[in-house]
């Protein structure tokens, strides 16, 4: 079993829709969780850091950390075209794992006009 | 800043030759990371290194060799290169952590080299 589990899809949406992204993960020890965007043919960047349980708001994009159920979601509200991309959860234990995350299989997303 | 970049962006090659991917970061951090993307198969870490002259394994190191002369780059080496080994790689660079809640564990990425192996 792998640490973290992601659906990847697809997932094709209206513009304007609300979209949930999820992720769930073994290990109790990660306390930092992240969601990166990757659009087709280019890296993944980073989109929302969260630290410990709790929801953190970007705009139009929400993260969810539920730690009780090793749990994490990504929201996102008015869904616009230019949404399109992979979303791949990771996350980080820090201490002795010196920098290193663990990244979900990503999620493919497609917002149509 | 250019963040980090690598070269080539493109390459092709047959089965049995070698090549080397450079990674080259100028926002001075300590660690780098060399991963391969295959569909469906996500991020998966090759090697890491946490500072210069150090390189350590990740989770698929096989067929692959890396060295960190100089702190801003990272090299990743293909000795003989197998089908096998067709895909997407990036670098990524990241500081050390300072205290809770700090971003300074953020990986930052290169824009990915796409390795055809015939």
């Amino acid at each position: 079993q792998k640490e973290v589990e992601q659906d990847p899809g697809p997932l094709s949406v209206p513009e304007g829709a609300i979209v949930s992204l999820n992720c769930t993960y073994s290990n109790s020890a990660f306390q930092y969780f992240m969601w990166y965007r990757q659009y087709s043919r280019k890296g993944p960047e980073l989109l929302m850091y969260t630290y410990s349980s709790g929801n953190k708001e970007d705009g139009r994009f929400t993260a969810q950390v539920d730690k009780s159920s090793k749990y994490i979601s990504l929201f996102i509200r008015d869904s616009q075209p230019s949404d399109s991309a992979t979303y791949l959860c990771a996350m980080s234990d820090r201490g002795s794992t010196l920098g290193r995350l663990y990244f979900g299989r990503g999620t493919q997303l497609t917002v149509w006009p | 800043n250019a963040g980090v970049t690598q070269t080539p962006k493109f390459r092709v090659l047959k089965t049995g030759q070698s090549m080397t991917l450079l990674c080259a970061q100028d926002m001075n951090h300590e660690y780098m990371y060399w991963y391969r993307q295959d569909p469906g198969m996500g991020l998966r870490l090759i090697h890491y290194s946490v500072g210069e002259g150090t390189t350590a394994k990740g989770e698929v190191p096989d067929g692959y060799n890396v060295s960190r002369l100089k702190k801003q780059n990272f090299l990743l080496g293909l000795e003989s290169a197998a089908p096998s080994q067709t895909s997407v790689y990036f670098c990524a660079s990241s500081s050390p952590s300072t205290g809770s809640g700090s971003r300074t564990d953020t990986q930052y990425f290169g824009p990915g080299t796409r390795l055809t192996v015939l």
